[in-house]
């Protein structure tokens, strides 16, 4: 299994809603990551999970709160979320965070609509 | 700072070749990588290069000179699945990766 898998695809949410985005991988990787990217942007990192602790949060605001229940899932819990909050959620994993040959692998994404 | 900086588009015809340059400053140098992302899709890795020269990976190559700061990927034999954005990334001396804004491709037949 060499994929990363993100669900929802799709999500449309109102602003006191609280819902979740889960990703899911089997490729024995150590470290798991949250991007956020706006149309034409490059990704913007949230949050790393290395070795399923929480390594690196980039500032990001309270009402995204992420979860590493065990190596192979993350999730990203949304609540009180904002319309600029809208974008596409991705996640990636790669084996080692602390090498340079870091090859991250990517989910399909999350696409988020908040009304 | 950190900066990366790549053309925010490029046009070329199916079958000819197309090279998309990236500069970079950059917190110590760990690596670059070379990304494709097709509209709405997720990133999908194309190289990595850390050591000076060319790597070849059947039409695509990439090119680094550390003293330079300066990164090419070289795409042959455009396909119109080319059509897509490539994104450069360094790796910086924390292992953080920094992101260039993309490179959109768009390939006429």
């Amino acid at each position: 299994d060499t994929e990363v898998t993100q669900t929802p695809k799709h999500l449309v949410m109102g602003m006191t809603n609280k819902k979740s985005l889960k990703c899911e991988q089997h490729m024995g990787h150590r470290a798991m990551y949250w991007y956020k990217q706006k149309a034409k942007k490059p990704p913007e990192l949230m949050f790393v999970y290395s070795y399923e602790k929480l390594s690196i949060n980039e500032s990001v605001p309270s009402r995204f709160s992420p979860e590493c229940p065990n190596s192979s899932l993350l999730n990203l819990h949304l609540h009180a979320l904002q319309p600029e909050d809208s974008a596409l959620y991705l996640c990636a994993s790669s084996q080692d965070p602390g090498v340079g040959a870091n090859v991250l692998t990517f989910g399909a994404g999350s696409r988020l609509t908040v009304l | 700072g950190q900066n990366i900086d790549q053309p925010t588009e490029m046009t070329a015809t199916e079958g000819a070749i197309v090279q998309i340059n990236c500069t970079y400053q950059t917190s110590g140098f760990n690596g670059l990588f070379w990304y494709q992302q097709h509209a709405g899709e997720a990133p999908t890795f194309l190289s990595y290069n850390v050591l000076d020269g060319l790597e070849e990976k059947g039409r695509f190559s990439s090119f680094l000179s550390r003293s330079k700061g300066y990164s090419y990927l070289l795409l042959k034999e455009l396909q119109m699945k080319d059509s897509a954005s490539y994104l450069c990334a360094v790796m910086d001396s924390n292992y953080q990766l920094i992101w260039g804004a993309g490179t959109k491709l768009i390939i006429k037949p």
